[in-house]
């Protein structure tokens, strides 16, 4: 089946420590995103990446990371420097760079927790 | 700047009948897309219904139906014969540039038995 996976679910991490949320993709699509949600707000932008090996950032990248080396494969890195880490996050895809012809697709997300 | 704004954190409905959940955004473009997504509290976000903004006609998915007024930029979804399994966060989205969406803050939705 096609579709979005990311992994972990839960992921803990320790204050100082940068950490990789994984986003894989068998949908052949283009674009891919990485949302934040806090509780009680909508999601937020954080990266997003067009085409391979090109990505820009969203309302909200001070502190993450990311790399498109794969179509297939958006990994986003929470580092040291996101001083507010703990939070749902979100990976989705969709088939055309530009216009909002098709809708996002999305994964089942990732908590990550600072402990 | 794209903005979208849900005025309801919380709407509840009693089984079977019908609610209305509200949008309203603002944009520079003359054609678009509005997108209705629910997350249930799997957390999974699902598409609801799309809505494009060149066709008069309001789009239409089974039980959910949109009000889609272009001059006064609102766009809001109804659900009619409300289930139990449509309890969940309701999100209007808005795409832009790389078809990044801007998110509503939603609205919570509960179906009262």
């Amino acid at each position: 089946d096609g579709g979005i996976t990311q992994s972990p679910k839960y992921l803990f991490r320790k204050e100082g420590q940068n950490v990789t949320l994984s986003c894989e993709q068998n949908l052949n699509h283009d674009a891919m995103y990485w949302y934040r949600q806090d509780p009680g707000q909508g999601l937020r932008l954080i990266y997003y990446s067009q085409i391979v090996n090109d990505f820009q950032k969203g309302d909200i990248a001070e502190g993450y990371s990311v790399s498109r080396e794969k179509k297939e494969s958006f990994p986003l890195t929470v580092t040291s420097a996101q001083k507010n880490p703990t939070a749902f996050y979100l990976c989705a895809s969709s088939i055309f760079p530009t216009g909002g012809l098709t809708e996002a697709f999305f994964g089942q997300g990732t908590r990550l927790t600072v402990v | 700047a794209q903005t979208v704004t849900q005025s309801q954190p919380e709407m509840s409905v009693q089984e079977a009948e019908t609610v209305t959940l509200s949008c309203t955004y603002d944009t520079s473009e003359s054609d678009y897309y509005l997108f209705w997504y629910k997350q249930p509290p799997s957390r999974q976000m699902i598409l609801v219904i799309r809505q494009e903004a060149y066709k008069q006609q309001n789009a239409t998915e089974n039980r959910f139906s949109v009000n889609f007024q272009k001059a006064a930029k609102s766009f809001s979804l109804k659900i009619s014969d409300s289930q139990l399994g449509d309890a969940a966060m309701y999100f209007c989205a808005l795409p832009g540039e790389g078809s990044r969406l801007t998110f509503g803050e939603g609205t919570q939705l509960t179906v009262n038995p």
